[in-house]
């Protein structure tokens, strides 16, 4: 079974432009959230999908968002980059919706803003 | 407001000793606990989980203990392997999901030595 896959793996912009990461879920899983890793913050919850709609959202601006396809891939988009915005975006995909079960992840996707 | 702490961001431990690692939390709706393993250029994968009706889960090396009242748990290697050396992170939900995903500690870099 494949697991989460996540595009690209590494990227650079620079400030003020936009970027979209996208999300490959374990196939038959329904649920995809994704996540922020900083060496400050750690991992934070940016928001989950589930059949095409936005479920949970976690402490984001209206600059980061995200959409889900019927086939449950995902894509997320942040746009007017700032530096603050470099960081590992992580999927994360879930056959259930919420935070109660495991998650897999995928690999990420190294953002780099200058 | 961090409200799943790991006070220890590096723990080193001898091979075929016990590795302990600590979260602390302070989130009393939290009911649900999970433990991660990132290794370096990876997600996380999902470890081992405990729900708050019991305060012991076991899986092989790897034990879970919970403590409401003190609203703090920990992880048990035993025995510690090289394999082990990785960021753990400690991760807390409210069953039936919650707006929040999972909110995850910082992370722990156990190293285990030779």
């Amino acid at each position: 079974k494949a697991g989460v896959t996540q595009t690209p793996r590494y990227l650079i912009k620079t400030r003020g432009q936009q970027v979209t990461l996208s999300c490959s879920p374990i196939s038959g899983h329904r649920s995809v959230s994704w996540y922020q890793q900083t060496p400050g913050q750690g991992l934070q919850f940016l928001f989950e999908y589930f059949s095409e709609t936005q479920r949970n959202k976690g402490n984001f601006p209206g600059r980061f968002s995200g959409r889900q396809f019927s086939n449950s891939r995902s894509e997320m988009n942040v746009s007017t980059l700032e530096l603050g915005d470099s960081a590992l975006y992580l999927c994360a995909s879930s056959p259930t919706l919420g935070g109660t079960g495991e998650l897999f992840f995928g690999e990420g996707s190294r953002l780099t803003v200058l | 407001d961090q409200q799943v702490k790991q006070n220890s961001p590096s723990l080193s431990v001898q091979e075929g000793r016990i590795s302990i690692l600590n979260c602390d939390y302070t989130n009393s709706m939290f009911d649900y606990f999970l433990w991660y393993k990132k290794y370096p250029a990876e997600g996380p994968t999902f470890l081992i989980s405990i729900s708050s009706i019991k305060d012991k889960n076991e899986d092989g090396r790897f034990t879970v203990f919970l403590n409401k009242s003190a609203k703090h748990l920990s992880l048990h290697i035993v025995p510690s392997q090289p394999g082990d050396s990785a960021v753990y992170f400690c991760a807390a939900s409210r069953s039936g999901g919650g707006a929040d995903g999972l909110t995850f500690g910082k992370g722990t870099h156990l190293i285990i030595q030779p």
